[in-house]
């Protein structure tokens, strides 16, 4: 059972902007622990998209934004494309569980 | 080109083991905590266990603890993963990850391409 819940999808038109939640509690994202994002393209491994709330990688277009305010986070992705259909993941720690922990995943369609 | 590279998935029954072994090339993997993390069919990604960068400290999700055993040997610059007592729940393809820095807080920012992993009968 995750810790961290996002919506299981979300949609938008080519163009459009659309944001995805994380909600987690007082031992992961409340806490002093930070959040990241991961892009997983249909049958490829995960891929770092955001690091510590709102840093991207290298390579990664200025498309892609992160967030976090109190215990939850947010992605955003504007100017949506094609390629961008994928599954989203944030990531964090947990201090009560001792453990990484992932949210449930949302799937995003460009229609 | 910074590489994970792992092996050792295949078909198990039920009550068996496997050793899965994760390769890192072009980085110093010896000053790197590193990670397995897992994905079941059609799920989200989960968890499995870390390891500081001298192998010296061990972390294990609860659904894990006792039957698997994480260990790097940094002289391969190899990392690995002993699984035994498996069940039909482990069933997963397995990742192995970089920790990006030295912080638990940090993110994962190299990834292999997974081993499958079965356990069946």
């Amino acid at each position: 059972q995750s810790v961290l819940t996002q919506p299981p999808s979300v949609s938008g038109a080519p163009g459009q902007r659309v944001t995805i939640s994380c909600t987690g509690s007082n031992s992961n994202i409340g806490a002093v622990f930070n959040v990241h994002w991961y892009q997983q393209l249909p049958g490829t491994a995960p891929k770092l998209l955001i690091y510590d709330n709102n840093n991207r990688p290298s390579g990664v277009p200025d498309r892609f934004s992160g967030s976090k305010s109190g215990t939850s986070a947010s992605l955003a992705i504007t100017g949506l494309q094609a390629e961008d259909e994928a599954d989203y993941y944030c990531q964090s720690y947990d201090s009560s569980l001792s453990a990484y922990v992932f949210g449930t995943g949302t799937k995003v369609t460009v229609l | 080109e910074v590489q994970l590279l792992e092996s050792g998935g295949g078909l198990v029954q039920p009550g068996g083991s496997l050793r899965l072994s994760c390769a890192a090339s072009r980085f110093s993997f010896g000053a790197y905590a590193m990670t397995w993390v897992r994905q079941a069919p059609g799920k989200g990604l989960e968890w499995v266990s870390a390891v500081s960068a001298s192998g010296s400290r061990t972390y294990y999700a609860d659904s894990v603890k006792g039957r698997f055993t994480i260990s790097r040997d940094n002289s391969k610059n190899t990392l690995y993963l002993q699984m035994n007592s498996l069940r039909v729940e482990d069933t997963a393809v397995y990742y192995c990850a970089k920790r990006d820095g030295v912080l638990a807080g940090d993110g994962f920012d190299i990834w292999g391409q997974g081993t499958v992993v079965t356990v069946s009968s």
